[in-house]
């Protein structure tokens, strides 16, 4: 069954502290890895889609690169307004069009 | 582009009570998609519709859920005979049915069941 583990559950930053999330997936086909941004009481905010191994994707502070087992998603030079819930997903295999997300990590830039 | 919107945001209902949700995807998106989505935990799926077909269930919808999209637009989610255990947050997403196929969620209808 798919499978999607995200590490740390919570991480605290310092304001200009830069660190990275992982995201593990299980799926032998990948169709899709995807990363959102969840504020509290508010619905995920997609950033990325990767769908092969090299694959980078950056925006502003963010960068999401893909291996063939996990995914990271770098943060430089984070600010506060980066804290948030980050959220990573991959479509399902065999066909279904659900995606599977993991629990999320917690992240805290403190000023 | 007005994005995905649901209604209510927030309700509260006693045990026992049925309760329905409303959600209106970004217009030109074919696919319709229901996740809920428990404290600490990632969004889990319910179902799925391309237009107004129910293609995909997860086995986490009992019977006491039941999910609409009649003509293709806007969709329905009601849940009967409320529990406790069905409080938290109901997202729907859409997407194009083409292409990169990513979901775009909406705001979320947060329940609450005393």
């Amino acid at each position: 069954e798919d499978q999607v583990t995200q590490s740390p559950e919570a991480l605290r930053l310092q304001e200009g502290e830069s660190s990275s999330l992982n995201c593990s997936y299980t799926v032998s086909g990948l169709r899709g890895l995807f990363w959102y941004r969840q504020d509290p009481g508010k619905g995920p905010e997609f950033l990325f889609t990767l769908y092969s191994a090299g694959e980078e994707k950056e925006k502003e502070r963010l960068k999401a690169t893909l291996t063939k087992k996990e995914s990271f998603l770098h943060i430089t030079a984070p600010k506060p307004e980066d804290s948030a819930t980050y959220l990573c997903a991959e479509r399902a295999q065999g066909g279904s069009e659900k995606l599977v997300f993991g629990k999320g990590t917690k992240l805290t830039v403190n000023p | 582009d007005t994005g995905v919107s649901q209604d209510p945001r927030h309700k509260i209902t006693k045990r026992g009570q049925n309760v329905t949700f409303r959600c209106d995807p970004i217009s030109e998106h074919n696919r319709l998609y229901w996740y809920r989505q428990t404290l600490g935990q990632g969004p889990e799926f319910l179902t799925y519709f391309q237009n107004e077909a129910q293609l995909e269930k997860s086995r986490l919808l009992s019977d006491r859920f039941s999910a609409e999209r009649p003509k293709g637009s806007f969709s329905t989610l009601e849940i009967q005979r409320t529990e406790q255990g069905d409080s938290a947050m109901y997202l729907c997403a859409s997407s194009l049915g083409s292409g990169p196929e990513t979901q775009y969620f909406g705001p979320g209808t947060r329940l609450l069941v005393l």
